[in-house]
């Protein structure tokens, strides 16, 4: 089992850039979630999704999009690049809510993004 | 809204114990959650406390009071390999699994 893949590791943009990054799970997991992780501010919930054709925002969600054609795939879209959303983003997956709250979270390795 | 305090740091000696603490002011409250990091990592899935008391899993154990709304991580014959931030998450909402993260405990095992 691959787990959470997540591509590309590192990724290098303009201010106005766009980009896909790519997030996809091989355990039939129901619930997929973005994070973005600044330095000494945790992780943050950028956007969701229970389900495939289902998504929602989380605490963070101006300048992305998301979409759910499949329950494997969870791709995050950066509409315009800003320096501020320079930051590392870790993608996750786990069963969803109706096995109970708190189901562990399984997470790819990250992208780190830099926006010049 | 919500809110996690943790220490921002801790350091303690191989083979000692240490305990991290998290209280927590959040609007829902399901559980608490730990996650470690080692640096350059992806964050893992440590413990989750739904009920007060403790949970414990080998070396390490979780602790959960809903009435203080604080909880605890206690690591037990500390490694080397324990280095890395801890942090503490809220489950707060009911029909999705989203969690709300603390700012992180960096904990630095020292010979």
């Amino acid at each position: 089992n691959a787990g959470v893949t997540q591509t590309p590791k590192f990724q290098v943009l303009k201010t106005g850039q766009s980009m896909t990054l790519q997030c996809a799970q091989d355990m039939n997991h129901e619930y997929m979630s973005w994070y973005r992780q600044d330095p000494g501010m945790g992780l943050r919930l950028i956007h969701y999704s229970v389900g495939a054709g289902i998504t929602d925002q989380g605490e963070v969600p101006n300048g992305y999009n998301v979409s759910r054609s499949t329950t494997e795939d969870f791709p995050l879209r950066l509409l315009s690049a800003a320096p501020s959303q320079t930051s590392v983003y870790f993608c996750a997956s786990s069963y969803s809510v109706t096995g109970g709250p708190g189901q562990p979270q399984h997470f790819g390795d990250g992208t780190r993004l830099s926006i010049l | 809204g919500q809110s996690l305090e943790q220490p921002s740091e801790v350091t303690a000696v191989e083979g000692a114990i240490v305990q991290i603490n998290c209280t927590y002011q959040t609007s829902g409250f399901y559980g608490l959650s730990w996650y470690q990091q080692h640096d350059g990592g992806a964050p893992t899935f440590l413990s989750y406390n739904a009920l007060d008391g403790l949970e414990e899993t080998g070396r390490f154990s979780s602790f959960l009071s809903r009435s203080d709304s604080y909880g605890y991580l206690l690591l037990q014959e500390l490694q080397m390999k324990d280095s890395a931030s801890y942090f503490c998450a809220v489950a707060h909402q009911t029909g999705a699994n989203n969690l709300f993260f603390g700012t992180g405990t960096r904990l630095t095992v020292i010979p």
